[in-house]
Order: structure tokens, then C-alpha cells, then sequence
């Protein structure tokens, strides 16, 4: 089935620093989508992705739909010890479809 | 407005056993999906569905049945667990497209099952 490649596997960052993680894909998305999640709970959604070059913010995080529509990047600004969590990105070809998941990115801040 | 609800939180099998993973969701979304989630392997599609009486295979099917009766249930049928089925199941669950604000074009997760085959 089709793969996305997550990266990097795992950050360890100092509080109020920026971060920054991707998603590529060998075939093409026309939905990109970023999850959070936390110990013993399901993923979820920080921000949607409809259209290729969409570039979409929500609070401290910023989103990329990348324009061949086979990547996106997700941007945290200015860390906060409530960022630490598994970080997901997450494709969908057709409304209907399910999701295409990448392996995730650990985040861990350091006091 | 409970969101998605999974039962059991927590269950062991033995091996051979059968047991189904409730699943219910209280928003009137036409489109859910069961994933499982295994350590360092993100979260993989096992069925999904777009409405009532309609089901398809995601990227894992195999040992696993689905039905989809109503809108608001869609119950995961294990009809002998093995220990590869140990793992970490999630419902989700989204309106269809055209509806609601951008966050409601995303799939709402439940809270999970941890499942263990022994």
C-alpha cells in the first residue's frame, strides 16, 4: 500500500524554540492532514489541507500542502512543554476514502 | 455530544477466541473507519465506511470483519484472534465533504482499544 515517510522520528527540543517536521509521499494527496496525539488517547486533528501550495496556520502551528502534492510540512513556532506529543501526518485521496498514515514524530522538550 | 465511543478500553483474548469492538459516534457522520496502531508503524486502515449498508477494505482487511446497520454504529469483528492482532484499535469518524468548517473535514478519533492475544 501506499507509504508516507515521516520525519525526522523523534525531536528533542529546548522550550520556546521552533520546530519543524515533514511528510513525503511516492504518489500524490489531494488532503493533507496533521494529527496530534497524547499517551493513551486517539490522534487529534490540528490542521486540514485541500489544495496544492495551501499554506494554513492554527494558533502557533503553521501547514503546507506541497505543490506536487506528494508532501507537506508542519511548523511549530515558540515551543511550550504542552507541544510534547506524537505528531502525525496523514493523507487522503477521495472524500471517502480513510487515511494514509506517516510513522510519526516524537516530540520531547527539554526544560 | 459524546464524539466517538469505543468499548472495551482495555481486553485480552486468548488465541482462537472471537469478539467484536464497539464503536459509536453521536454526530451523525456518514464516514467512519477502524485503524489499528502498532509500535512504530503509525496507524494503518483496516475497513471503512460511507454510509449505512456500505463498507470497503482498507490497507490491513485481513481477519477482520465490518457491518455498518446504522449511521451512528460500526462494530469491528475479530472471528479468531491471533497474537498479530494484538495491537491498539481506533474508531474515527468525519461528516462528508461540503459540511461544516475545515477542523470538520478531518476524521474524530476515539479513544481506543488496547487489545491483547495471547
Amino acid at each position: 500500500g501506499q507509504q508516507l515517510n515521516q520525519s525526522p522520528q523523534s525531536m528533542f527540543i529546548q522550550e520556546g524554540e521552533d520546530v519543524s517536521m515533514n511528510c513525503t509521499s511516492s504518489s500524490i494527496f489531494n488532503t493533507w492532514l496533521w494529527y496530534k496525539q497524547e499517551p493513551g488517547e486517539g490522534p487529534v486533528l490540528l490542521i486540514a489541507l485541500y489544495k496544492a501550495g495551501e499554506l494554513t496556520s492554527n494558533g502557533r502551528l503553521t501547514a503546507q500542502f506541497g505543490i506536487t502534492r506528494k508532501d507537506s510540512f508542519l511548523n511549530i513556532s515558540a515551543s511550550i512543554p504542552s507541544d510534547v506529543g506524537i505528531y502525525f501526518c496523514a493523507g487522503q485521496l477521495g472524500g471517502a476514502d480513510g487515511l494514509t498514515f506517516g510513522k510519526g514524530t516524537h516530540l520531547i522538550i527539554q526544560p | 455530544n459524546a464524539g466517538v465511543t469505543q468499548t472495551p478500553k482495555f481486553q485480552v483474548l486468548k488465541t482462537g477466541q472471537s469478539m467484536t469492538l464497539q464503536c459509536a459516534q453521536d454526530m451523525n457522520h456518514e464516514y467512519m473507519s477502524w485503524y489499528r496502531q502498532d509500535p512504530g508503524m503509525g496507524l494503518r486502515l483496516i475497513h471503512y465506511s460511507v454510509g449505512a449498508g456500505i463498507t470497503d477494505q482498507g490497507e490491513v482487511p485481513n481477519g477482520y470483519n465490518v457491518s455498518r446497520s446504522t449511521t451512528e454504529d460500526f462494530p469491528l469483528r475479530l472471528l479468531s484472534a491471533a497474537p498479530s492482532q494484538t495491537s491498539v484499535y481506533f474508531c474515527a469518524s468525519r461528516p462528508p465533504p461540503g459540511t461544516g468548517g475545515f477542523l470538520n473535514y478531518g476524521y474524530t478519533f476515539g479513544s481506543g482499544t488496547r487489545l491483547t492475544v495471547v
